[in-house]
């Protein structure tokens, strides 16, 4: 296993447009985290499933934002209707417990043009 | 989560020995301190978390004055592969070490020259 993999590495799309990102986590990893970071900040906590459950939204996460996790493995972020300011990257992270570190994919960067 | 403050930026060069300090000042009692590093285009990566003291692997070493208000992360003899933006964070293990609403500032810029 080579760890957290997202797809695509690289979005550039028109404003307006639906985008889909997907996650796969490290197998046997129960608990998945979206983030999503902007030039020169850090990032910031976006959602968190543990399997196929999301237990909890950051209030960054608007109505034009969806995540699932059908099967409690992969996971996808879908924007819909896609603004300027959603141009960042967004990260995907998976642990196996709540109580140990977190493993991050290298991110899907977004354009939105 | 407690509010962290670190230099927005620092240089070095190779082999020298690095030290990245953080204030925290409202560090709560259950808190701990953890310092993850990122790679242009890469996610973070888990550094080092400890409570007290010090603790040291195989990558840093992590220092914990006893008022908890700071701490220091440490480097030692630093390459250009080091080169990175290092991230400061202080919460409850369960939080700042499982990335369950991990809150990152905008970090410390390390610069390591030849």
């Amino acid at each position: 296993d080579t760890g957290v993999s997202q797809d695509p590495r690289h979005k550039i799309t028109k404003r307006g447009q639906n985008v889909t990102f997907r996650c796969d986590p490290i197998s046997e990893h129960n608990r998945l985290y979206w983030y999503r970071q902007t030039l020169g900040q850090g990032p910031e906590f976006l959602t968190y499933f543990q399997n196929e459950a999301q237990l909890e939204k950051s209030r960054l996460l608007s109505d034009r934002f969806s995540a699932e996790r059908p099967k409690g493995s992969f996971s996808t972020l879908e924007i819909q209707r896609t603004e300027q300011g959603d141009s960042a990257m967004y990260l995907c992270a998976s642990s196996r417990r709540d109580r140990e570190e977190a493993f991050f994919g290298q991110g899907t960067r977004l354009t939105v043009v | 989560l407690a509010k962290t403050t670190q230099p927005i930026s620092m240089d070095s060069y190779e082999g020298q020995e690095v030290n990245i300090t953080c204030s925290h000042n409202n560090i709560a009692t259950n808190d701990y301190i953890t310092w993850y590093q990122q790679f242009p285009s890469q996610g973070p990566r888990f550094i080092i978390q400890g409570y007290k003291t010090k603790v040291t692997n195989e990558v840093a070493s992590l220092f914990i004055p006893a008022d908890r208000k700071s701490s220091t992360l440490s480097l030692p003899r630093v390459s250009l592969s080091d080169t990175a933006v290092y991230y400061c964070l202080v919460g409850d293990r369960v939080s700042s070490g499982s990335a369950r609403q991990l809150t990152f500032g905008s970090g410390t810029q390390l610069t390591v020259l030849p």
